[in-house]
């Protein structure tokens, strides 16, 4: 009965480098989506897949961010060139179904120096 | 575009208080609404979720209602307990579901 997971749980980085970002959704859950809290800022989506179709990646704030999900399986989150304002906690979610419960993991906080 | 806002920021009350959390929207056009809580290092727990067609749900000591005519929702808590102590978000379902978020309320509950 695991939850939605993500790893790592923080990350440090220098400005300049890339980081990736990981997510495993609960089995079985079709829809998976990013999002990101800046401190003092209310979380703000970035990016959604769901099934096999074409992702909505309306809310990337750049074009430095991507995401890749294979099938229903785990995605990842790739940040290029990060800078300080990239600085945050990033959190996955996934639902069974669009419009449905979305479940939250635990978030990576990312700190770029 | 969306905008969330949620009042009161922050709220202290006393153990055994009733207490309601404000959550307004600018988009009557919503899929539906979600009520989450967030504690400090952890990610959000979902508490309720209102489809669009519905007016109200239920959990437990929680009651979340939804106005859409009115771009409303409030979250009722009954005989809060200190284990309350949270940030409550809410957060509105648009297309896609992609959800937009309010600030949170901090809400503590003193023994």
């Amino acid at each position: 009965g695991a939850g939605v997971s993500q790893s790592p749980s923080n990350k440090v980085t220098e400005k300049g480098k890339d980081v990736e970002l990981r997510c495993d959704p609960i089995s079985g859950h079709t829809a998976l989506y990013w999002y990101r809290q800046r401190l003092g800022q209310g979380l703000e989506f970035l990016i959604y897949f769901q099934g096999n179709s074409a992702p909505d990646k309306s809310g990337l704030p750049s074009d430095r961010f991507s995401a890749e999900r294979t099938g229903e399986s785990v995605s990842t989150l790739t940040i290029q060139r990060t800078q300080q304002e990239d600085s945050a906690v990033y959190l996955c979610a996934s639902s069974l179904d669009p419009g449905i419960t979305q479940y939250f993991g635990p978030g990576t906080r990312l700190t770029v120096l | 575009k969306q905008e969330v806002t949620q009042i009161p920021a922050a709220l202290s009350v006393p153990e055994g208080e009733n207490l309601v959390l404000n959550c307004s929207f600018t988009d009557s056009a919503i899929y539906n609404l979600q009520w989450f809580r967030q504690d400090p290092g952890k990610g959000l727990t979902s508490l309720l979720l209102i489809q669009s067609s519905q007016r109200e749900q239920t959990s437990g000591r929680l009651n979340a209602s939804l106005d859409k005519s009115s771009g409303r929702s409030t979250l009722y808590i009954a005989a809060s307990q200190p284990g309350d102590s949270a940030t409550y978000l809410c957060a509105i379902g648009g297309s896609n579901y992609k959800l937009t978020f309010g600030k949170g309320t901090l809400l503590t509950v003193n023994p």
